[in-house]
């Protein structure tokens, strides 16, 4: 009875690629969120979605693109992966601005 | 510019040994303070939310207060199980910014 799921748990792809990450929550949350967290442990935000509105968007690259189908769903695309991007993406949801819960991650490797 | 600042970095203890853990901030407008307990290979999993001054709230042996520029993690007589790297995240406006975390080790 997972509340914030991800799929892939683990991605491995060459450089140049593709790729999307799928996020989903079952906690009725109106918003949702993509982050980054680094070799260091660092956890940086990238998005949040508010009722299919983006209501942050981080300086991050445009080759990475969220995509909300419905309130439950948070997707994120990345084109052209780059060795830099090898990290552990993490999405979250929360009611409004209260306390977030997170998914369990996936570990991006960019060969 | 918006600043978390999570110290110290690493923190040994033995058990039944109490300590503090600090997260210290420079934001305006600060809507919540938020800790975090994050074990290897997992996502965060929520502890606190602090909204003011003041505020001190409770969860068996953690105690989490705040003031108007620093937030504190109280650990009172911790077991090994305690280990893992505690975050501190605040929250402005639509902003959430997070420390770069406090990786807490008990030794039994």
């Amino acid at each position: 009875d997972t509340a914030v799921s991800q799929t892939p748990k683990y991605l491995v792809t060459q450089m140049g690629n593709d790729k999307s990450i799928k996020c989903e929550q079952n906690l009725g949350h109106d918003t949702m969120y993509w982050y980054k967290q680094d070799s260091k442990k660092f956890l940086k935000i990238m998005f949040s979605y508010n009722n299919k509105e983006l209501i942050i968007n981080e300086t991050v690259p445009n080759r990475f693109s969220p995509k909300s189908p419905d309130k439950a769903h948070l997707n994120l695309h990345i084109n052209s992966l780059e060795l830099g991007d090898s990290a552990v993406y993490f999405c979250a949801s929360s009611q409004g601005i209260n306390e977030q819960f997170f998914g369990p991650g996936t570990r991006l490797t960019v060969l | 510019e918006d600043q978390v600042t999570q110290s110290p970095e690493a923190l040994r203890l033995q058990e039944g040994e109490s300590s503090s853990l600090n997260c210290s901030y420079t934001v305006s407008g600060l809507r919540g303070l938020f800790w975090y307990r994050q074990d290897p290979g997992k996502g965060p999993e929520f502890l606190f939310t602090l909204y003011s001054a003041g505020e001190e709230k409770e969860k068996e042996r953690l105690k989490a207060t705040l003031t108007k520029k620093e937030s504190f993690l109280h650990i009172t007589a911790p077991k090994p199980e305690d280990s893992a790297t505690y975050l501190c995240a605040v929250h402005n406006n639509n902003d959430m910014r997070f420390g770069a975390g406090t990786r807490l080790t008990v030794k039994p």
